[in-house]
């Protein structure tokens, strides 16, 4: 299948300050890029959703200045954490979509946010 | 919501059968997934059903039943190494977003020897 990778797989950060994950669909271009942010034993919820060249569309509750995302070319999208704080500590993962009719959606083995 | 539901945990032993059940509501259904997911890890497909009936492959089947809002996962000759938390998703065409997936909670699944 298809690979998507993401970096950093973990990364600890001081409060206040930014983080910048990324995220690449390796073999295939990816139109459409989405980004998840799941809590220990909790379900993933779905943060936002990306496209190719345009701006992304936030879930509701989601605060679009604080989790800034680019998606500039078709192989990467970046999740930027502004001003963390230690509420925002979580296991975030990408997932990337071709725009075949399938809409099968490969995902990034995802990236562990610790804010002290 | 999708109102995805699904037990929080199960057991089971080496080599026995089990089966994870997913029910969900959904205006826009367009196809139901089942994803592994262990622990600090991605979640890894499994199965894909968009029609009603059994989809097996190998180990694992699923099923579906579009008219109930209802599907399971069936796990034949556990192993060890198929402790993880399995999560049902569905895809709902409705909105802006196609394809766009919501999950369940995940049903954390121990198998003991």
């Amino acid at each position: 299948g298809a690979v998507v990778s993401q970096h950093p797989s973990w990364v600890i950060c001081k409060s206040g300050t930014s983080v910048k994950i990324e995220c690449r669909s390796l073999d295939f271009q990816a139109t459409t890029m989405f980004w998840y942010r799941q809590f220990p034993k909790q379900s993933l919820m779905l943060m936002a959703t990306s496209n190719e060249g345009s701006k992304a569309t936030y879930e509701q509750g989601v605060e679009k200045d604080k989790f800034l995302i680019n998606h500039a070319s078709l192989t990467l999208s970046t999740l930027t954490v502004t001003s963390a704080h230690p509420e925002d500590s979580s296991f975030y993962i990408c997932s990337a979509r071709t725009s075949d009719p399938s809409y099968e959606q490969y995902f990034g083995p995802g990236t562990r946010l610790t804010v002290t | 919501g999708q109102n995805i539901d699904q037990p929080t945990e199960m057991t089971a032993t080496e080599g026995a059968i089990v089966q994870i059940n997913c029910t969900y509501q959904t205006s826009g259904f367009n196809g139901l997934f089942w994803y592994q997911q262990h622990a600090g890890e991605a979640p890894t497909f499994l199965s894909y059903n968009v029609l009603d009936g059994l989809e097996e492959k190998g180990r694992f089947s699923s099923f579906l039943s579009r008219s109930k809002g209802y599907s399971y996962l069936l796990l034949k000759e556990l192993q060890m190494k198929d402790s993880a938390s399995y999560l049902c998703a569905v895809r709902d065409d409705r909105g802006s977003t196609l394809g766009r997936l919501y999950f369940g909670r995940g049903t954390q699944l121990t198998v003991w020897p």
